[in-house]
């Protein structure tokens, strides 16, 4: 079964800080690796990583892929009270479509 | 642009009363279909997944159930709800394999 694991699955931080959220996989035939955001509602789509090592950004946001030590980070800078969300990682098998998610980190940034 | 709808937003049902939902793309032809769920503290749970027209992949053994009348359009179904029900439905929807999958605004369904 597939596994994703987040940490830490809760945190707050004070607007200005930098936040480093951590995604673990073990995925039988892994083919990529998504973030989104949550914000009381339905999740929206931050970025996908295939590659390794390609740093993908998006404003205050970056992401980055590790297949070798199976893990991906997203980085927040520079945070602002609109960042306060659960961030979800979830793994995509090759062959098909199914994501499977971890629990989320739980970002709150008060000013 | 592509756009998935799913209603109603929030319902509140007793428990053994039947249950539908219903999830429509626009905008794009032959979409792979989901069905989640998000219970209060956990992750999100595929239920079902569709690669065309009447075809329903169930991935969890459970009282609902999916269809897939048209090709864009997916109802989640149940006929006797369970309090374990509860929870936020989501609907979602990708290009094909390999394809970044997309969420509907989501369902809240409270089972009374």
């Amino acid at each position: 079964e597939d596994k994703v694991v987040q940490s830490p699955l809760s945190l707050v931080v004070h607007e200005g800080d930098t936040v480093t959220l951590n995604c673990s996989y073990e995925v039988t035939n892994f083919r990529s690796l998504l973030w989104y955001k949550q914000e009381k509602k339905a999740p929206t789509f931050l970025f996908m990583l295939t590659s390794s090592g390609i740093e993908k950004k998006s404003g205050r946001l970056s992401s980055i892929l590790d297949k070798k030590e199976l893990f991906s980070i997203l980085n927040i800078t520079a945070t602002q009270t609109g960042d306060s969300a659960v961030y979800l990682c979830a793994s995509l098998r090759s062959g098909n479509n199914r994501l499977a998610f971890g629990k989320g980190n739980q970002v709150v940034v008060i000013p | 642009s592509q756009t998935i709808h799913q209603w109603p937003a929030t319902l509140v049902q007793p428990v053994g009363s039947p249950l539908s939902l219903e999830c429509t793309v626009e905008g794009t032809s032959n979409p792979n279909l989901y069905w989640y769920r998000q219970a209060a503290g956990r992750g999100l749970q595929l239920l079902f997944y569709s690669v065309g027209i009447g075809q329903i992949s169930s991935e969890v053994p459970q009282n609902l159930s999916a269809s897939r009348p048209q090709d864009r359009q997916f109802i989640l179904s149940s006929k006797k709800l369970l309090l374990s029900d509860s929870g936020f439905y989501l609907c979602a929807w990708s290009g094909g394999l390999g394809n970044t999958i997309y969420f509907g605004e989501g369902s809240w369904l409270t089972v009374v």
